[in-house]
């Protein structure tokens, strides 16, 4: 499967815990997204690398939040001291950067409960 | 920041008829407009896009419309079948950046 991976699909977790989720994208996309979806919204931006530089942050990644993208090809997003809501589907998404556009895919989403 | 917003949030429509879903952004600077199909517990996945240089763009039963100057896009599906079932989201971005996701239209195409 060429496409964008993530691990793991589901994670139940105990309040106060950490966990950290992976993602691989494309193998040539430069540009990786993180994004999370509750039930019945759309994916909203976490944050964004270019190659291994974290480019933006919103305002929804407390400092509990956590992301990497050490070599530039898959990243890491940890969470610290879970709460319950955290609970959510976290999306990853790869683009390459270009003049043409911004067309990103998406994995299938690593979802998180905390109990 | 950008902010977009998308209606209806749930639409019924009989097989064979057309659909049509009307989104509204608040960026001017926005330049990429992509639509995604979501069904339950799958991914998004990127159905067409449209970029601020071209006012329509059709891929078979499916067409996009951008009015920029009144900040309006629009998806449109004709000839509506079973597989068409599934959460649309409409989205904004500048070239290269974050895409703004609407909260989704919730398609049921009736029997």
């Amino acid at each position: 499967d060429t496409g964008v991976s993530q691990n793991p699909r589901h994670k139940i977790t105990k309040r106060g815990q950490n966990v950290t989720f992976r993602c691989d994208p494309i193998s040539e996309h430069n540009r990786l997204y993180w994004y999370r979806q509750t039930l019945g919204q759309g994916p909203e931006f976490l944050t964004y690398f270019q190659n291994e530089a974290q480019l933006e942050k919103s305002r929804l990644l407390s400092d509990r939040f956590s992301a990497e993208r050490p070599k530039g090809s898959f990243s890491t997003l940890e969470i610290q001291r879970t709460e319950q809501g955290d609970s959510a589907m976290y999306l990853c998404a790869s683009s390459l950067a270009s003049l043409a556009g911004n067309e990103q895919y998406f994995g299938p989403g690593t979802r998180l409960t905390v109990t | 920041g950008e902010n977009v917003e998308q209606h209806p949030s749930t639409l019924s429509v009989q097989e064979g008829d057309s659909a049509v879903i009307k989104c509204t952004y608040s960026d001017s600077a926005s330049n990429y407009f992509p639509w995604y199909k979501q069904e339950l517990g799958k991914r998004p996945q990127l159905i067409i896009d449209i970029r601020s240089n071209v006012g329509e763009k059709k891929d078979q039963r499916i067409a996009v419309t951008l009015n920029k100057t009144a900040k309006h896009f629009s998806l449109h599906i004709t000839e509506t079948q079973p597989e068409d079932s599934a959460v649309y989201f409409c989205a904004a971005s500048r070239r290269d950046d974050k895409i703004i996701f609407g909260k989704g239209t919730r398609l049921h195409i009736l029997p």
